[in-house]
């Protein structure tokens, strides 16, 4: 697609569920990234990606989270035995490669909320 | 600990001024420096990024950089109600991959 694509768009489920959300980047973008944006808050940086690997994994709030890519495309964020904290709009966003003058493009965002 | 601030407004602006969005940045390693504008309920949209200090325009935006002062800022001419939004300063560099984020700044273009 000409955007990065995520989903599910909004997903609720019960806290101590595990949560699976998706993002296909922008076709050729070998860098991809993912953030939170709790309400009212600014972006939260959680983990990006060189291809398949993850560098920095230093924003990952806990342990309950974690994240995957696969052939340098889709990646994965899975979020274990979900708590009401963890309630916010997950953002993915994809830059053409890793760099200080890569521009990052925004997906559309997954909402998600814990009850 | 890298910080990026921002006024977080409400800033209001009439139909047809000049609106001045203003950020600065903690970490003078930093090399790059970009603006986005966020919808209610959408996600961020880049809309300008600059890397040299000096002026960059492109349309009704111009952002402004000063690496000495550590500040940057936007510029919205002939600001239009469309242009009401939440916009985010994002700032790269040093050892960091990722973006870090301000607070941002809400602006409303008054008809």
């Amino acid at each position: 697609g000409a955007g990065v694509s995520q989903s599910p768009s909004n997903k609720v489920t019960e806290k101590g569920k595990d949560v699976e959300l998706r993002c296909d980047p922008i076709s050729g973008h070998t860098a991809l990234y993912w953030y939170r944006q709790s309400l009212g808050q600014g972006l939260e940086f959680l983990i990006y990606f060189q291809g398949n690997s993850a560098p920095d994994k230093s924003g990952l709030p806990s342990d309950r989270f974690s994240a995957e890519r696969t052939g340098g495309s889709v990646s994965t964020l899975t979020i274990q035995r979900t708590q009401q904290e963890d309630s916010a709009v997950y953002l993915c966003a994809s830059s053409l490669a890793v760099g200080e003058h890569q521009p990052q493009h925004f997906g559309d965002g997954t909402r998600l909320s814990i009850l | 600990q890298k910080e990026v601030e921002q006024n977080s407004g409400p800033l209001s602006v009439p139909e047809g001024a000049i609106a001045s969005l203003n950020c600065t940045y903690s970490d003078r390693g930093s090399q790059s420096f970009f603006w986005y504008r966020q919808y209610s309920g959408k996600s961020p949209e880049l809309i300008m990024f600059i890397y040299s200090n000096g002026d960059k325009e492109d349309g009704r935006f111009t952002a402004q950089l000063n690496k000495a002062s550590q500040y940057v800022s936007l510029l919205i001419r002939d600001s239009q109600p469309s242009d009401s939004a939440t916009y985010l300063c994002a700032v790269n560099g040093g050892s960091a991959r990722q973006l870090t984020f301000g607070s941002g700044t809400q602006l409303t273009v008054l008809p």
